[in-house]
């Protein structure tokens, strides 16, 4: 099994709806919680990073962490086409060092419909 | 525009052979990230190095092996190529050491295709 699970989609919406995106995870000592995004032929670039459980909101984004459940989910609210990309999470555990290596989903590709 | 460069952009080459992949990282950034991604495997951690020195390490194969040099470009090398090593292969920097409290910045990748 997978340390983090992401559903690899695709997912097609129209213009406008809210985008649900979601991973789970098996590793309790994940504590940071991160959503890429990558265009197609470009490399991914950090969306939003969020700590232990709660929401985090950025605009149009908003990130969500359930240690509970190990879920994390990300929305995208009134999706654009230029939002069409591959979204990928990613988890952080914590260590004195600084160097705790950073564990991806394998991505959910994403289409917003005009 | 990340400011992370990678040399070459596509690779084609054949199995048993040897590559080098560059990368220079942002100006300032000290660490260098180097990941795999695949189809199936999505995007793995291979190393990081830190002004010059290994800081982690993660699914990184025995062929394949990394250096950072004094003007903190970076260099990956993969020998003895196999088929199942033809993927993108990003480097990714920030400014210190940090994981996940710095932002990493991403480089275009470099598209590898093993023969």
């Amino acid at each position: 099994q997978k340390e983090v699970e992401q559903d690899p989609g695709p997912l097609s919406v129209p213009e406008g709806a809210i985008v649900s995106l979601n991973c789970t995870y098996s590793n309790s000592a994940f504590q940071y919680f991160m959503w890429y995004r990558q265009y197609s032929r470009k490399g991914p670039e950090l969306l939003m990073y969020t700590y232990s459980s709660g929401n985090k909101e950025d605009g149009r984004f908003t990130a969500q962490v359930d240690k509970s459940s190990k879920y994390i989910s990300l929305f995208i609210r009134d999706s654009q086409p230029s939002d069409s990309a591959t979204y990928l999470c990613a988890m952080s555990g914590i260590s004195n060092f600084g160097n705790e290596k950073l564990t991806f989903g394998t991505g959910t590709r994403l289409t917003i419909i005009p | 525009d990340s400011g992370v460069t990678q040399t070459p952009k596509h690779l084609i080459t054949a199995t048993g052979q040897r590559v080098t992949l560059r990368c220079s990282p942002r100006s300032g950034d000290l660490s260098v990230y180097w990941y795999q991604q695949s189809l199936d495997q999505g995007l793995q951690f291979l190393i990081q190095y830190y002004n010059g020195e290994e800081r982690a390490k993660g699914n990184i194969l025995e062929r394949f092996s990394a250096q950072q040099f004094p003007d903190l470009h970076s260099e990956l090398n993969l020998s003895s190529l196999e088929l199942g090593d033809s993927a993108l292969y990003f480097c990714a920097s920030s400014v210190r050491g940090g994981g996940f409290q710095e932002t990493q910045y991403f480089g275009p990748g470099t598209r590898l295709l093993v023969l």
